[in-house]
């Protein structure tokens, strides 16, 4: 067990409304990343963090942004969701070694209606 | 950039029979593999690895996938199929020019029939 919580876990909501998701860690790891999940793509990266304040964009961030203002939480905002954006989202966090192995959290379901 | 081929995005198997899933990847510099499993409304959990030394990699469940950097794959087998290994199975590779971060396959869902 990795210690990542997301929340919530299912949400459904409309297009222009703002959304936030939660990633949780107990672990004190340094590097956390948000995937979506879409049949056919696998996983994409949306955006990763490297520590407090410090993030990056990943291959599909448009339309999305982040934040991380503790070591044990990182943000993902839609500021105005879209029905592109309906998704599986994954947390996931980066093992202490150097080969990038990630730990996942449980996903969140997001419906854009 | 990296990427990562993952033949067939599904694959039907009997029960008792092999399992062989392939992944090809793209990379300037030998990578770090990984295959993941994810189980029905559960995130992704790590089967195996592939960092350094031996080639044939041993994972849970009775999985092993062997690194052929000749042939830029790492492909997935299990000897003899169990109703229990149905679910969708990702390759990764490791971008060392890029942090190390995870670039994924598009995943191949297994049903294994009785």
């Amino acid at each position: 067990d990795a210690g990542i919580t997301q929340s919530p876990r299912h949400k459904v909501t409309e297009t222009g409304t703002p959304v936030t998701l939660r990633c949780h860690q107990t672990e004190n790891h340094r590097y956390m990343y948000w995937y979506r999940q879409d049949p056919g793509h696998g996983l994409r990266l949306i955006h990763y963090s490297y520590g407090v304040k410090d993030t990056d964009k990943g291959e599909v961030s448009d339309g999305y942004s982040v934040s991380r203002s503790k070591t044990e939480d990182f943000l993902l905002t839609l500021e105005s969701a879209t029905s592109s954006q309906t998704s599986v989202y994954f947390c996931a966090i980066r093992d202490r070694g150097n080969t990038g192995e990630l730990f996942f959290g449980e996903g969140s379901r997001l419906t854009v209606l | 950039a990296q990427s990562v081929t993952q033949l067939g995005s599904h694959v039907s198997v009997s029960e008792g029979a092999l399992v062989l899933l392939r992944c090809n990847y793209s990379s300037s510099v030998p990578p770090y593999l990984f295959w993941y499993v994810q189980y029905p409304n559960q995130g992704l959990q790590l089967l195996l690895k592939y960092t350094t030394g031996a080639t044939l990699v041993k994972g849970i469940n009775g999985f092993e996938a062997e690194f052929k950097k000749s042939e830029t794959s790492f492909h997935l087998t299990k000897p003899s199929a169990h109703m229990s290994d149905a679910a969708e199975y990702f390759c990764a590779v490791s971008d060392q020019a890029a942090g190390n971060k995870l670039t994924f396959g598009g995943g191949t869902r297994v049903l294994v029939k009785p």
